[in-house]
C-alpha cells in the first residue's frame, strides 16, 4: 500500500496564480484533512473532508478550497497565491482519529 | 475552542539523561496522540491514547494520559542522538476525527 500520496512534494508559484495540490490515499479511510506547517505554529487544519461529497473548513480556509468526489482523492486548491501561503503543506487521512500523513508539499510564493 | 499547549518548545539534553515533555490541551479529551518529525520529513505516529490512565511504550519512549488533568506526558529515558526530532501532541475532538495539534517540541540530543 502506497498509504497517502502528495504531489508536487516542491513548487514554486508567482503571486496571484492558481494551482492544486493532490492528495491520494489507497486505506479507504472516510477523514481526510489538509494542514500547513509554518514555523513555530505547529500544524494548522485548513479543510477537512468526512466523506465523499462532505467537505468543511478548518481553522485557516481562507484562500483555498477543496472537493472531494471520491473516497481516495482530495486535492487542495489555492485560487490566487500570495507569499502568505508560503508554506509546507501536509495532506492526511484518518481511522478513529489517527492520522497518516503525506510526504508534504513545500510551497513558495514569490 | 480546543487549544494545545507543549512544553518546553525547545529542549537540548545529553545522552543518557531522562526528561518528559508535557501537553496540556484546554477542552475534555480522551484521544491523544503523540507524533515525531524529522526536519524535512512527513510526520510519523508514535502513540494513540484512547483513555484515562492509557500508557504506551516503544523502546525509550513513553507516553501517557490523564484526562481528567487534561495532561499527556512523553517520557524519555537515557536518551540517545536518534532520538534527535520534533514531537507534536495532537488531541482529538469528543466525536469525529478533527485533531487540534500542539506547537511542537524540538528535541535535540547531544553526545
Amino acid at each position: 500500500n502506497a498509504g497517502v500520496t502528495q504531489t508536487p512534494k516542491f513548487q514554486v508559484l508567482k503571486t496571484g496564480q492558481s494551482m492544486t495540490l493532490q492528495c491520494a490515499q489507497d486505506m479507504n479511510h472516510e477523514y481526510m484533512s489538509w494542514y500547513r506547517q509554518d514555523p513555530g505554529m505547529g500544524l494548522r487544519l485548513i479543510h477537512y473532508s468526512v466523506g465523499a461529497g462532505i467537505t468543511d473548513q478548518g481553522e485557516v480556509p481562507n484562500g483555498y478550497n477543496v472537493s472531494r468526489s471520491t473516497t481516495e482523492d482530495f486535492p487542495l486548491r489555492l485560487l490566487s497565491a500570495a507569499p502568505s501561503q508560503t508554506s509546507v503543506y501536509f495532506c492526511a487521512s484518518s481511522y478513529w482519529g489517527e492520522a497518516f500523513f503525506g510526504q508534504g508539499t513545500r510551497l513558495t510564493v514569490v | 475552542e480546543l487549544k494545545v499547549e507543549q512544553n518546553p518548545l525547545f529542549l537540548s539534553m545529553q545522552e543518557g539523561k531522562n526528561y518528559t515533555i508535557y501537553c496540556n490541551y484546554s477542552t475534555t479529551s480522551d484521544r491523544l496522540y503523540w507524533y515525531r518529525q524529522d526536519p524535512g520529513k512527513s510526520l510519523e505516529s508514535l502513540f494513540v491514547l484512547l483513555s484515562n490512565g492509557a500508557v504506551k511504550q516503544e523502546g525509550r519512549l513513553m507516553a501517557s494520559l490523564d484526562t481528567k488533568a487534561r495532561l499527556s506526558t512523553l517520557h524519555i529515558t537515557a536518551a540517545v542522538h536518534d532520538l534527535s526530532a520534533t514531537y507534536f501532541c495532537a488531541v482529538g475532538e469528543t466525536s469525529g476525527s478533527r485533531l487540534t495539534f500542539g506547537e511542537g517540541t524540538q528535541l535535540t540530543v547531544n553526545p
